[in-house]
């Protein structure tokens, strides 16, 4: 039973470039988290997701950032024009549901260093 | 706003003892307490949780307890093992929400 997906695991950008975070959540969850963790911090919830639809933003930056969950394929978490501040690591997870008895399953997380 | 606060940085225990992590959280919303447990370079991993109406959850080594009157939460390790030597990450949420919010961590390790 996989779990959580997420790819590529490390992804270096120079500032300008964009950056293209994919997330393939546990088999039979509908419902997608996107976190982010700066240096020395704790994870900060960016936004949250169903197949095509957007739950929640509310810790999502309202420019250069975008995030998707297609019907089909994985969840998307798009950076545009990314900035050194953009460096750390981006957590995924997926629940079956959104009740508070569903647990959150994270991935791997992935890596990323804007130059 | 730190809602929800880890206030040791850091924890050191010997093999075979009690491991101690403390949560303090000042929204009285919360009412569903989680705690992961974190390796560098992987995801947090679930660990236990509980909810608001039970003062008291204990899975194997893992017990949480939590004080509504205090707004805090510990997640006591018995007997720690040097494999439990991780990042130590506390979150809460507001009912069927969907947000966890997550402490800064306590960093524990185990030694022989």
């Amino acid at each position: 039973n996989a779990g959580v997906m997420q790819n590529p695991r490390h992804l270096v950008r120079r500032r300008g470039q964009e950056a293209r975070l994919r997330c393939s959540p546990m088999k039979g969850h509908s419902h997608v988290y996107w976190y982010r963790q700066l240096p020395e911090e704790g994870l900060k919830f960016m936004v949250y997701l169903q197949k095509e639809n957007i739950i929640d933003e509310s810790g999502m930056p309202k420019e250069r950032f975008s995030a998707e969950f297609p019907k089909e394929g994985p969840s998307i978490l798009r950076i545009q024009q990314v900035v050194r501040g953009d460096s750390a690591a981006y957590f995924c997870a997926s629940s079956r549901g959104a009740s508070f008895t569903d647990t959150q399953y994270f991935g791997p997380g992935t890596r990323l260093t804007v130059l | 706003d730190q809602q929800v606060k880890q206030n040791s940085p850091s924890l050191s225990v010997q093999e075979g003892r009690i491991s101690i992590l403390n949560c303090d959280y000042t929204n009285s919303m919360f009412d569903y307490f989680l705690w992961y447990k974190k390796y560098p370079a992987e995801g947090p991993t679930f660990l236990i949780s509980i909810s608001s109406i039970k003062d008291k959850n204990e899975d194997g080594r893992f017990t949480v307890f939590l004080n509504k009157s205090a707004k805090h939460l510990s997640l006591h390790i018995v007997p720690s093992q040097p494999g439990d030597s991780a990042v130590y990450f506390c979150a809460a949420s507001v009912g069927n929400t969907d947000k966890l919010i997550f402490g800064t961590g306590t960093r524990l390790q185990v030694f022989p």
